[in-house]
């Protein structure tokens, strides 16, 4: 069956501009998670999703950032005025619930802010 | 959370078996060791986990200490396609946040044709 889709694969963007990336989950999957991963690091958790509600959004890194997941299934993360320093790979990853013990990642989207 | 130690790299031939490290003496009784691997440029995807007995899986297998501080993912036959890099994480079984995957810089496999 399909996998995590994310959209687009590679974003580049000028600093201080506003982008979005963007979330498929697998079909019935309850948990959703957003984690970044800068070059050489393990990724580090964002925020997690139960349903529509962001359950757990204490990775965020500052206001800048945002995710909503409307309908419980595709989420978007939002980064306004882009910083050199947001430049990742940004991982998606959903679950059949939070307590599955597997998650499933996305191939990522890999944000450059020049 | 406790933490998890790993080897920065590991080289391995083809065909060979591979014992891939991973040490957290800080383990609590609720934690399960879990293993993830990302293959390069893609996103990481489970491997196996375990609490206290050993466990096999068609990926691999994996071995626990009897006192749980330390643990090794086995891969039986290394092929290239092993390649990757590989996450020791533990998870609390029944903690609030349980749904965290806290990853560290994990270990660079290299597989020799």
């Amino acid at each position: 069956g399909a996998g995590v889709s994310q959209t687009p694969s590679n974003k580049v963007t000028e600093k201080g501009k506003y982008v979005e990336l963007r979330c498929d989950p697998i079909s019935g999957h309850t948990a959703l998670y957003w984690y970044r991963q800068s070059l050489g690091q393990g990724p580090e958790f964002l925020i997690y999703f139960q349903g529509t509600g962001a359950a757990d959004d204490s990775g965020l890194p500052n206001d800048r950032f945002f995710a909503v997941r409307p309908e419980g299934s595709v989420s978007t993360l939002k980064i306004q005025r882009t910083e050199r320093g947001d430049s990742a790979v940004y991982l998606c990853a959903s679950s059949p619930d939070p307590g599955s013990y597997e998650q499933y990642f996305g191939p990522g989207t890999r944000l450059t802010v020049t | 959370d406790a933490k998890t130690t790993q080897p920065n790299s590991m080289e391995s031939n083809e065909e060979e078996p591979v014992h891939l490290p991973c040490n957290h003496s800080t383990i609590s009784g609720t934690d399960y060791i879990h293993w993830y691997r990302q293959l390069p440029s893609q996103g990481p995807e489970y491997v196996i986990h375990g609490l206290t007995s050993n466990v096999n899986n068609r990926m691999a297998s994996l071995a626990i200490a009897e006192d749980r501080k330390s643990s090794t993912l086995i891969l039986h036959r290394a092929t290239l396609r092993d390649a990757a890099v590989y996450y020791c994480i533990l998870r609390d079984g029944f903690g609030g946040s349980n749904y965290k995957l806290t990853f560290g810089k994990g270990t660079l496999l290299t597989v020799n044709p």
